[in-house]
Protein backbone atom coordinates (compact mmCIF):
# COMPACT_ATOMS: atom_id res chain seq x y z
CA UNK A 1 0.00 0.00 0.00
CA UNK A 2 1.49 2.92 -1.06
CA UNK A 3 1.27 5.75 1.17
CA UNK A 4 3.06 9.40 1.63
CA UNK A 5 3.63 11.32 4.62
CA UNK A 6 4.33 15.03 5.22
CA UNK A 7 5.96 16.36 8.43
CA UNK A 8 8.22 19.65 9.48
CA UNK A 9 7.28 22.90 11.53
CA UNK A 10 4.05 23.91 11.76
CA UNK A 11 5.15 27.71 12.37
CA UNK A 12 8.05 29.83 10.11
CA UNK A 13 8.76 33.29 10.73
CA UNK A 14 8.97 35.66 8.63
CA UNK A 15 11.44 36.04 5.71
CA UNK A 16 13.08 32.73 7.11
CA UNK A 17 13.05 29.50 4.95
CA UNK A 18 10.05 27.13 5.28
CA UNK A 19 10.96 23.80 5.11
CA UNK A 20 9.29 19.97 4.68
CA UNK A 21 10.36 16.60 4.34
CA UNK A 22 7.37 13.91 2.55
CA UNK A 23 8.35 9.99 3.18
CA UNK A 24 6.72 7.64 1.29
CA UNK A 25 6.23 3.88 1.51
CA UNK A 26 5.40 0.82 -0.83
CA UNK A 27 6.87 2.48 -3.75
CA UNK A 28 10.38 4.25 -4.38
CA UNK A 29 10.40 7.40 -5.72
CA UNK A 30 13.61 6.31 -8.14
CA UNK A 31 10.75 4.25 -9.80
CA UNK A 32 10.72 5.62 -13.70
CA UNK A 33 6.89 4.84 -13.26
CA UNK A 34 5.85 7.55 -11.09
CA UNK A 35 6.93 11.09 -10.82
CA UNK A 36 6.36 13.56 -7.46
CA UNK A 37 5.20 16.86 -6.19
CA UNK A 38 3.86 19.37 -3.71
CA UNK A 39 0.98 21.71 -3.86
CA UNK A 40 -0.37 23.68 -1.29
CA UNK A 41 -4.04 25.24 -0.48
CA UNK A 42 -3.98 28.36 1.34
CA UNK A 43 -6.85 28.16 4.42
CA UNK A 44 -10.33 28.07 2.22
CA UNK A 45 -8.94 28.66 -0.68
CA UNK A 46 -7.95 26.72 -3.92
CA UNK A 47 -5.33 24.26 -4.76
CA UNK A 48 -1.71 25.83 -6.14
CA UNK A 49 0.59 23.30 -7.96
CA UNK A 50 4.09 24.46 -6.32
CA UNK A 51 6.49 21.84 -7.77
CA UNK A 52 7.13 18.41 -9.40
CA UNK A 53 9.75 15.80 -10.52
CA UNK A 54 10.65 12.44 -12.45
CA UNK A 55 13.68 10.87 -10.39
CA UNK A 56 16.74 11.71 -12.67
CA UNK A 57 14.85 14.14 -14.37
CA UNK A 58 14.91 18.58 -12.87
CA UNK A 59 12.47 19.75 -11.46
CA UNK A 60 9.84 21.42 -12.79
CA UNK A 61 8.44 24.81 -10.37
CA UNK A 62 5.32 27.00 -10.63
CA UNK A 63 6.86 30.04 -12.21
CA UNK A 64 5.33 32.44 -9.45
CA UNK A 65 7.82 30.72 -6.62
CA UNK A 66 10.34 29.80 -9.04
CA UNK A 67 13.22 32.15 -7.65
CA UNK A 68 12.50 31.10 -4.18
CA UNK A 69 11.18 27.20 -4.28
CA UNK A 70 13.68 24.03 -4.25
CA UNK A 71 13.07 20.09 -4.13
CA UNK A 72 15.53 17.96 -3.84
CA UNK A 73 15.39 13.74 -2.87
CA UNK A 74 17.02 11.77 0.20
CA UNK A 75 16.91 8.16 -2.03
CA UNK A 76 18.25 6.74 0.50
CA UNK A 77 15.24 7.59 2.78
CA UNK A 78 12.49 7.37 0.17
CA UNK A 79 11.83 11.04 0.74
CA UNK A 80 11.81 14.48 -1.17
CA UNK A 81 11.39 17.69 0.41
CA UNK A 82 10.24 20.96 -0.30
CA UNK A 83 12.19 24.41 0.63
CA UNK A 84 10.51 27.41 0.35
CA UNK A 85 13.29 30.92 1.05
CA UNK A 86 12.04 34.28 2.42
CA UNK A 87 8.00 33.45 3.79
CA UNK A 88 5.51 35.66 3.53
CA UNK A 89 1.93 35.17 5.57
CA UNK A 90 0.68 34.60 1.87
CA UNK A 91 2.75 31.68 2.29
CA UNK A 92 0.68 29.69 5.10
CA UNK A 93 -1.25 27.00 3.57
CA UNK A 94 -2.10 23.36 3.89
CA UNK A 95 1.25 21.24 1.86
CA UNK A 96 0.57 18.36 0.21
CA UNK A 97 3.18 16.13 -1.52
CA UNK A 98 1.48 13.48 -3.84
CA UNK A 99 2.56 10.60 -6.41
CA UNK A 100 1.58 11.01 -10.03
CA UNK A 101 1.49 7.99 -12.24
CA UNK A 102 3.90 9.09 -15.63
CA UNK A 103 1.64 10.97 -18.17
CA UNK A 104 -1.55 10.93 -15.60
CA UNK A 105 -2.47 13.45 -12.93
CA UNK A 106 -1.85 13.48 -9.43
CA UNK A 107 -2.93 9.68 -7.93
CA UNK A 108 -2.12 9.30 -4.27
CA UNK A 109 -1.61 12.07 -2.08
CA UNK A 110 -0.64 12.84 1.30
CA UNK A 111 -2.64 13.69 4.28
CA UNK A 112 -1.17 17.21 4.38
CA UNK A 113 0.42 19.44 6.69
CA UNK A 114 -0.69 22.85 7.95
CA UNK A 115 2.41 25.49 7.88
CA UNK A 116 1.66 29.11 9.24
CA UNK A 117 3.85 32.37 8.77
CA UNK A 118 3.55 33.99 11.78
CA UNK A 119 6.05 35.80 14.06
CA UNK B 1 1.03 29.57 -18.15
CA UNK B 2 -2.26 27.84 -18.72
CA UNK B 3 -5.14 29.66 -16.95
CA UNK B 4 -7.91 26.82 -15.79
CA UNK B 5 -11.39 28.65 -15.39
CA UNK B 6 -14.15 26.61 -13.51
CA UNK B 7 -17.63 27.37 -13.35
CA UNK B 8 -20.05 27.92 -11.39
CA UNK B 9 -18.14 28.48 -8.02
CA UNK B 10 -20.57 27.47 -6.15
CA UNK B 11 -23.97 24.94 -6.86
CA UNK B 12 -26.79 23.95 -4.97
CA UNK B 13 -28.15 21.32 -5.83
CA UNK B 14 -30.33 18.21 -4.10
CA UNK B 15 -29.90 14.28 -3.67
CA UNK B 16 -30.58 13.03 -6.62
CA UNK B 17 -29.79 15.74 -9.03
CA UNK B 18 -27.87 15.53 -12.44
CA UNK B 19 -25.02 18.29 -11.81
CA UNK B 20 -22.47 19.42 -14.31
CA UNK B 21 -19.38 21.27 -13.93
CA UNK B 22 -17.86 23.51 -16.31
CA UNK B 23 -13.81 24.00 -16.72
CA UNK B 24 -12.28 25.82 -19.60
CA UNK B 25 -8.29 26.02 -20.46
CA UNK B 26 -6.73 28.95 -21.65
CA UNK B 27 -5.22 27.39 -24.29
CA UNK B 28 -5.87 23.96 -25.69
CA UNK B 29 -4.73 21.07 -23.43
CA UNK B 30 -5.85 18.46 -25.67
CA UNK B 31 -7.13 15.29 -23.17
CA UNK B 32 -4.81 15.92 -20.45
CA UNK B 33 -7.15 17.01 -18.09
CA UNK B 34 -8.10 15.78 -14.38
CA UNK B 35 -10.73 15.92 -11.95
CA UNK B 36 -10.93 15.73 -8.24
CA UNK B 37 -12.97 15.52 -5.30
CA UNK B 38 -11.93 17.04 -1.99
CA UNK B 39 -13.65 17.04 1.52
CA UNK B 40 -12.99 19.76 4.36
CA UNK B 41 -9.60 18.49 5.95
CA UNK B 42 -8.50 16.24 3.13
CA UNK B 43 -6.90 15.20 0.57
CA UNK B 44 -8.03 15.99 -2.73
CA UNK B 45 -9.02 12.37 -3.77
CA UNK B 46 -8.47 11.52 -7.82
CA UNK B 47 -12.24 10.87 -9.98
CA UNK B 48 -11.17 11.06 -13.80
CA UNK B 49 -8.06 11.02 -15.53
CA UNK B 50 -7.06 11.62 -19.22
CA UNK B 51 -10.42 13.97 -19.89
CA UNK B 52 -13.16 11.12 -19.31
CA UNK B 53 -11.06 7.87 -17.90
CA UNK B 54 -12.48 6.59 -14.46
CA UNK B 55 -10.28 6.49 -11.66
CA UNK B 56 -10.24 2.77 -10.49
CA UNK B 57 -12.77 2.61 -7.36
CA UNK B 58 -14.89 5.45 -8.23
CA UNK B 59 -18.59 5.46 -9.11
CA UNK B 60 -19.67 5.23 -12.17
CA UNK B 61 -22.14 8.35 -11.38
CA UNK B 62 -18.80 10.33 -12.02
CA UNK B 63 -18.14 11.18 -15.34
CA UNK B 64 -15.99 13.19 -17.49
CA UNK B 65 -16.01 14.79 -21.13
CA UNK B 66 -14.33 17.45 -23.35
CA UNK B 67 -11.16 17.93 -25.57
CA UNK B 68 -8.94 21.25 -25.80
CA UNK B 69 -9.94 23.86 -23.44
CA UNK B 70 -13.82 23.02 -22.83
CA UNK B 71 -14.45 20.01 -20.25
CA UNK B 72 -17.31 19.06 -18.06
CA UNK B 73 -17.84 16.41 -15.26
CA UNK B 74 -21.27 15.07 -14.58
CA UNK B 75 -22.58 13.49 -11.41
CA UNK B 76 -25.57 11.11 -12.30
CA UNK B 77 -27.41 11.69 -9.51
CA UNK B 78 -26.03 13.40 -6.51
CA UNK B 79 -25.30 11.30 -3.58
CA UNK B 80 -25.22 12.39 -0.04
CA UNK B 81 -21.38 11.37 0.14
CA UNK B 82 -20.85 14.08 -2.97
CA UNK B 83 -21.34 17.19 -1.08
CA UNK B 84 -17.69 18.37 -1.52
CA UNK B 85 -15.30 20.69 -3.62
CA UNK B 86 -14.37 19.86 -7.18
CA UNK B 87 -11.24 20.98 -8.75
CA UNK B 88 -10.12 20.59 -12.76
CA UNK B 89 -6.49 20.47 -13.30
CA UNK B 90 -4.47 20.40 -16.16
CA UNK B 91 -1.36 18.22 -16.74
CA UNK B 92 -0.48 18.93 -20.55
CA UNK B 93 2.00 21.94 -19.69
CA UNK B 94 3.32 21.92 -16.02
CA UNK B 95 0.38 21.50 -13.61
CA UNK B 96 -2.65 24.17 -12.73
CA UNK B 97 -6.12 23.64 -11.19
CA UNK B 98 -8.71 25.67 -11.24
CA UNK B 99 -10.44 27.34 -8.45
CA UNK B 100 -12.94 24.70 -7.42
CA UNK B 101 -16.78 23.98 -7.39
CA UNK B 102 -18.47 24.07 -4.37
CA UNK B 103 -21.20 21.69 -4.47
CA UNK B 104 -23.80 21.78 -1.48
CA UNK B 105 -27.02 21.05 0.06
CA UNK B 106 -29.83 22.99 -1.57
Amino acid sequence: QVQLQESGPGLVTPSETLSLTCTVSGVSITSSSYYWGWIRQPPGKGLDWTGSFYYNGSPYYNPSLKSRVTISVDTSKNQFSLKLTSVTAADTAFYFCARGRRGDPFDIWGQGTMVTVSS
Amino acid sequence: DIQMTQSPSTLSASVGDRVTITCRASQSISSWLAWYQQKPGKAPKLLIYKASSLESGVPSRFSGSGSGTEFTLTISSLQPDDFATYYCQQYNSYWAFGQGTKVEIK
